[in-house]
């Protein structure tokens, strides 16, 4: 699975739009880009994913560029309770590796009044 | 629909004892993974089964760790003889299928404390 870079933590204004960035530039074809978050000690939780096309759901909506070298993921009004880790991580490619789920540092979101 | 359930939620053992911990993956899941934090680590991939079958333990220690899936039950996480470094939270996450299109989904794991 290609390596992923996250920046180590990031501030937003509750109500406002919070955009995490993700550069996974050694990404290859056939790999999905997937985005979880755990808040305080529970698991994971399952956010978001995509291949090629920009992706949106009830919880967030994931922006992947053309050249598929980064993403963005997009909470449009952050709450105090997005406060968490978010992971964005790479999986595909095949063979008995793809099953598992490679976590890195992750953004730490913290949310303020 | 229930999600991913373990328990117990919290288990205290004493060094050298066996620790058994419960993954009940969600309805019409069977593929089941096991992960495991550290404090004030991420999390990292122990193993990966099917029903019956295991498919990648590449994360597992090589000693005193076992997993199982039988065709009827929840998986089982077995540590025998723990050790103070056993101390983590043990997570278990599901999916329906084993393509990359197809999330896991995490239950809210198992904390182990070793005294």
């Amino acid at each position: 699975d290609a390596k992923t870079t996250q920046p180590p933590s990031m501030d937003c204004a509750e109500g406002r739009a919070a955009n995490l960035p993700c550069n996974h530039s050694t990404i290859s074809g056939n790999e999905y880009v997937y985005w979880y978050r755990q808040i305080h000690s529970q698991g994971p939780q399952y956010i978001i994913h995509g291949l090629k096309n920009n992706e949106t759901n009830e919880m967030a909506s994931l922006i992947i560029t053309e050249d598929r070298k980064s993403s963005t993921l997009i909470l449009p009004h952050a709450t105090l309770r997005d406060t968490a880790v978010y992971y964005c991580i790479t999986r595909g490619a095949g063979g008995t590796s793809y099953g598992k789920l490679t976590f890195g540092q992750g953004t730490i979101l913290t949310v303020h009044p | 629909n229930a999600g991913v359930m373990q328990n117990p939620r919290h288990l205290v053992r004493r060094r050298g004892q066996e620790a058994r911990l419960r993954c009940s993956p969600m309805k019409g899941h069977s593929h089941v993974y096991w992960y495991r934090q550290l404090p004030e680590e991420g999390l990292k991939f122990m193993v990966y089964l099917q029903k019956e079958n295991i498919i990648d333990e590449s994360g597992m220690p090589k000693e005193r760790f076992s997993a199982e899936f039988p065709k009827e039950g929840p998986s089982i996480l077995r540590i025998q003889q723990v050790v103070r470094g056993d101390s983590a939270a043990y997570f278990c996450a599901s999916s329906p299928g084993q393509g990359d299109n197809q999330p896991q989904h995490f239950g809210d794991g198992t904390r182990l404390s070793i005294l």
